[in-house]
């Protein structure tokens, strides 16, 4: 099976940094990557999907990139909101699998 | 609004089994599948199953075969998950995914959590 890894595993940046997240697969999976954003004691909520693309309602300071094995999350300008534990996520398979998570601090 | 509505908090003994709903609303049940992702405390996601809208049909993961079953009834638009010969590192919250195509999970239940102690 394909495994997703993520670095780094926790992140601590101010208000108004640009932050980002990286998501490796251990083969291509062409753009067919998700990212979803979990606060705690919540479902995952999405943000990104098919590498690149916003959901609708997410504001455009996030934005995603990458292709094959190496993904990218992008927070342009970190605002208080965005603390939150961040999953990347293969799909488009019987075997949909998740990265480990990034836990993403406001100093 | 697309809604998934997830049952109550269950706590169950070692080797027995919980049956989790999902109740859907907001859009066709038929034309979704539904997947089931666990999540135990202070940990990551992970994929249990998912089951078609359409016809029912069903994909587990390895981890999980012969040991989860889920299923669903159309006529109320719930999907349910069933774990068997629980174990206290069953202990998570359970969480119902809407598919929104290509096994994205679009929208999400609120989460049930399950808790294994004897």
């Amino acid at each position: 099976d394909i495994q997703m890894t993520q670095s780094p595993s926790t992140l601590s940046a101010s208000v108004g940094d640009r932050v980002t997240i990286t998501c490796r697969a251990t083969e291509s999976i062409s753009t067919w990557l998700a990212w979803y954003q979990q606060k705690p004691g919540k479902a995952p909520k999405l943000l990104i999907y098919k590498a690149s693309s916003l959901e609708s309602g997410v504001p455009s300071r996030f934005s995603g990139s990458g292709s094959g094995t190496e993904f990218t999350l992008t927070i342009s300008t970190l605002q208080p909101d965005d603390s939150a534990t961040y999953y990347c996520q293969r799909y488009n398979t019987y075997s949909p699998a998740f990265g480990q998570g990034t836990k993403v601090e406001i100093k | 609004q697309v809604q998934l509505v997830q049952s109550g908090a269950e706590v169950k003994k070692p080797g027995a089994s919980v049956k989790v709903s999902c109740q859907a609303s907001g859009y066709t049940f038929t034309t979704r599948g539904v997947a089931w992702v666990r999540q135990a405390p202070g940990q990551g996601l992970e994929w249990l199953g998912w089951i078609s809208g359409y016809n029912g049909n069903t994909h587990y993961g390895q981890k999980f075969q012969g040991r989860v079953t889920i299923t669903t009834d159309t006529s109320t638009g719930t999907a349910y998950m069933e774990l068997r010969s629980l174990r206290s590192d069953d202990t998570a919250f359970y969480f119902c995914a809407r598919e929104g195509g290509d096994h994205l999970f679009d929208h999400w239940g609120q989460g049930t959590l399950v808790t294994v102690s004897s």
